[in-house]
């Protein structure tokens, strides 16, 4: 019952130094979205990606990268990390539609930029 | 007027109070409606969809008033595992749903 499997769970990483951030969900979910969320705060929209070969910018793209080649994997990239980049980051799902199913949520990756 | 918006809180109230968090929206044609609950450092998790009619779940019950463009959550007999950040959630028309931000409700004994 893995739902959304986001990996790893904390990352420090140095300014300039790349990384992705892996995400697989076994639920045949055509819809998955990427958050981030900064202490305290609420969840930003960084990309989503509505079926296989097919992504959009969500809020807050800038500085990051998204591919879609399965249903099951949508991997964020970092190019170029940045302090502003530290956060926590969500991956999650939603079946047949992205307006009206609710999402579920991966548990998260902490990430930290010295 | 933001897409959703919500009272961040927080809420401070004793076991076995009943507590409201209302959420508005701007999007007259909204149709899908949701609360999520996030515990502290922890993925948002589904709490209840919430229909037309109102919806009841245990000690939950999420109501949705289209005139005035807010849902409502209503908390009977709170319990210390209640304190939570309780996330308000509404479909804006053929995008995304959109995450309000959040309002935090702590649960004292």
């Amino acid at each position: 019952n893995a739902g959304v499997t986001q990996t790893p769970k904390f990352r420090i990483l140095k300014i300039g130094q790349s990384m992705t951030l892996q995400c697989t969900q076994d639920m045949n979910h055509n819809y998955m979205y990427w958050y981030r969320q900064d202490p305290g705060m609420g969840l930003k929209l960084i990309y989503y990606s509505v079926g296989a070969g097919i992504t959009d910018k969500g809020e807050v793209p800038n500085g990051y990268n998204v591919s879609r080649s399965t249903t099951e994997d949508f991997p964020l990239r970092l190019e170029l990390a940045a302090p502003s980049q530290t956060s926590v980051y969500f991956c999650a799902s939603s079946g047949d539609s992205y307006s009206n199913q609710p999402q579920h949520f991966g548990d998260g990756t902490r990430l930290s930029i010295l | 007027r933001k897409e959703v918006e919500q009272d961040p809180g927080p809420f401070n109230v004793p076991e076995g109070a009943t507590v409201a968090f209302n959420c508005t929206y701007s999007n007259s044609a909204s149709q899908s409606f949701f609360w999520y609950r996030q515990d502290c450092r922890k993925e948002p998790k589904l709490l209840m969809s919430v229909y037309s009619s109102g919806n009841e779940d245990g000690r939950f019950t999420a109501q949705l008033n289209r005139a005035s463009q807010y849902i409502s959550l209503l908390i009977r007999d709170s319990k210390l595992s209640d304190s939570a950040t309780y996330l308000c959630v509404v479909n804006s028309g053929n995008t995304p749903l959109v995450f309000g931000k959040g309002t935090r409700l702590s649960v004292i004994a």
